[in-house]
């Protein structure tokens, strides 16, 4: 089945500090979409992104559907406390209008971890 | 308002026990899923179902069952429990098309 590589896998960083993740995959998506997850919490979708190229930002955070389609990247400028948890990837082969209801791949997350 | 809830929260049962988890959105979506995430936080679609059908990942075990009374519920029913169904599941939805899903809180499966 498909596969989605996130890195990294964890990250420690100082509050204030900007940060990047990034997943691959071995064949083309046709939607990425980036996600967060709290402890006790379930996924929350942060942005989607469904064509290649395009950059869509929602407030600090923005992402990027890499041009090959086979790449997506998060980036999270100033990092605050609250950022804290997991980032997942997810890509979903079917094309945008239309397709089966199959769900999502995703990818193994990125535990984002600040230090005051 | 809850978008897409789950209950229980937590389930703690016996090896070869039956158990159902329900979901239900008040999103209006017409696509539902269910997912399992493992201790290593791994997410993995379990099923996927509208109105029209019902798609299976292979590897899951007919153990597991979703079974659906109307477009806002789909509820995940497991029969003989096995220690390796310990994991939290999660219930998602999504407008067919958009593939923007919205997750459940999850439930977190013990099998003692």
């Amino acid at each position: 089945g498909q596969q989605l590589n996130q890195s990294p896998q964890s990250m420690f960083i100082q509050e204030g500090e900007d940060v990047s993740m990034n997943c691959t995959s071995s064949s083309i998506f046709n939607t990425w979409l980036w996600y967060k997850q709290e402890p006790g919490e379930g996924p929350v979708l942060l942005i989607a992104l469904y064509k290649a190229g395009e950059l869509t930002s929602n407030g600090r955070l923005t992402a990027q559907f890499g041009i090959t389609r086979k790449d997506s990247f998060l980036n999270i400028s100033a990092s605050i406390p609250s950022d804290v948890g997991i980032y997942f990837c997810a890509g979903h082969s079917g094309w945008y209008s239309g397709g089966g209801a199959d769900g999502l791949t995703f990818g193994k997350g990125t535990h984002l971890i600040i230090q005051p | 308002d809850t978008a897409v809830s789950q209950t229980p929260k937590y389930l703690v049962t016996q090896m070869g026990n039956d158990k159902s988890i329900k979901c239900e959105q008040n999103l209006g979506h017409d696509t539902m899923y269910w997912y399992k995430q493992d201790s290593k936080k791994f997410l993995k679609i379990m099923f996927s179902y509208n109105n029209k059908e019902l798609i299976i990942n292979e590897t899951v075990p007919n153990r597991f069952s979703p079974k659906s009374p109307d477009k806002a519920h789909l509820n995940l029913h497991i029969n003989s429990l096995e220690l390796g169904d310990s994991a939290v599941y999660f219930c998602a939805s999504s407008q067919l098309g958009t593939k923007r899903q919205f997750f459940g809180p999850g439930t977190r499966l013990t099998v003692l």
